[in-house]
Formats: C-alpha cells, sequence, structure tokens
C-alpha cells in the first residue's frame, strides 16, 4: 500500500532560525496536504499543493511538490514560537484516502 | 474553529468491552473520515462515510464500523476492544465529492480512548 515517509522526526530551533520538513511517498501522489497539530491539540489544515513542481507560500511558510509528485517539502523561513507543533504531510493517490506521514515535531527555543 | 465537535473527549474501557464515539459534521459537509491517532503518530485513516455509505476503508478489521446520518453526524463503533486500540479518534468532515483524499479535512478535536 500506499507509504508517506517524512523526516526528520524531531528538529529543535534557536527562534529566528530555519526550519525544513521533508515527505516521501512510495507512489506517486495526486495531491499532497499539509497539516499542523499543536500539542493536545488536531491537525489543521495549511494548505493542499496539486500541480507537479508547485509552489505555494504563505507568509513565512513555503510548500513545494517535486516534480515526480512524489516528494514534498515545507519550510518556514525566521521561525517564532508560535510555530511549535508537529507538522504532517498527507497524500493521496489512487485509494480514496488521506495516508499521513509520521510528522516533524518542531520545538522552538526562545 | 472547525465547527466539527466529537463526544466524549476522554473515554476509559476495559478490554473486550464495546465503545461508540460521536462526531458531528460542518452542516453542509456529506463526507466524514474517521482517523486513529497512536501517541507519536499520524493519524491513520479507518474509512469514509459519504451520504451515508462506506466509501473508502483503510487497514483496520471489521470491529470497527461506522454510521453516518442525514443530519451530518456519524459514529464509530469498535466492538472487543483491545489495548492497541488506546488511541486519539478524530473524525474529518470535508465538503466534495466524497473524495476525501482529494478534499480539505476538517478535524475535530478528537476523543481519547484508553484500553485497560
Amino acid at each position: 500500500g500506499q507509504q508517506v515517509m517524512q523526516i526528520p522526526q524531531y528538529q529543535h530551533v534557536q527562534e529566528g532560525e530555519d526550519f525544513t520538513t521533508y515527505c516521501n511517498s512510495s507512489t506517486t501522489l495526486s495531491n499532497i496536504q499539509w497539516y499542523k497539530q499543536r500539542p493536545g491539540g488536531h491537525p489543521v489544515f495549511l494548505i493542499q499543493l496539486v500541480k507537479s513542481g508547485e509552489v505555494k507560500k504563505q507568509k513565512r511558510l513555503t510548500f513545494q511538490f517535486g516534480e515526480a509528485k512524489k516528494n514534498s517539502s515545507l519550510h518556514i523561513t525566521a521561525t517564532q514560537t508560535t510555530d511549535v507543533g508537529t507538522y504532517f504531510c498527507a497524500g493521496s493517490g489512487s485509494a480514496r484516502q488521506l495516508t499521513f506521514g509520521s510528522g516533524t515535531q518542531l520545538t522552538v527555543l526562545p | 474553529e472547525t465547527g466539527v465537535t466529537q463526544s466524549p473527549t476522554h473515554l476509559i474501557k476495559t478490554r473486550g468491552q464495546q465503545v461508540t464515539l460521536r462526531c458531528s459534521s460542518q452542516s453542509g459537509h456529506n463526507t466524514v473520515s474517521w482517523y486513529q491517532q497512536a501517541l507519536g503518530q499520524g493519524p491513520q485513516f479507518i474509512f469514509q462515510y459519504y451520504r451515508e455509505e462506506e466509501n473508502g476503508r483503510g487497514n483496520f478489521p471489521p470491529r470497527f464500523s461506522g454510521l453516518q446520518f442525514p443530519n451530518y453526524s456519524s459514529e464509530l463503533n469498535v466492538n472487543a476492544l483491545e489495548l492497541d486500540d488506546s488511541a486519539l479518534y478524530l473524525c474529518a468532515s470535508s465538503l466534495q465529492s466524497g473524495f476525501a483524499g482529494g478534499d480539505t479535512q476538517y478535524f475535530g478535536p478528537g476523543t481519547r480512548l484508553t484500553v485497560l
């Protein structure tokens, strides 16, 4: 079945440093979504990418979808303490479901 | 807030018991998906309902079953609980065509189930 792998599992950064998490799928994806889950909270939708090579920005967050539609990344510029949480990618392929990665837990040290 | 609610917030059961978890979707969202999230893991897709019919299922045994009702509410039922069923159970509603993989998922706050 479809597998989605995410690295790193944990990332500690100093406030103001950049952060990147990477997502790789075992199969070609029709789209990829990114979610953020704060400690004790539930996943909250950030963005969806559909096109090969697509790049989208939301303020300090930059999302990319690979040319082969099998990988994606999320980059945060100049992290802030409000960025703390776990970031999940979730991809869908031929199956009628979203497959989530295991997430990257981001800690931002003040 | 997503407008998706779940009850109860927390639940403790013993092995072998049965449990029913409830979800109320956003009005107009005709697709609901249920996920199991173990500690430190990403949500795992259990199944999906579209217009009251199951139309997608993940790798979960038949003792996990569900219902969706016309009033945008739904249920997840788990029979013969096992210790490994301890997890956060999330429902997520979406707006479009019954293909949750292509829709934004609006998650509820979850039900934390502990099986002793």
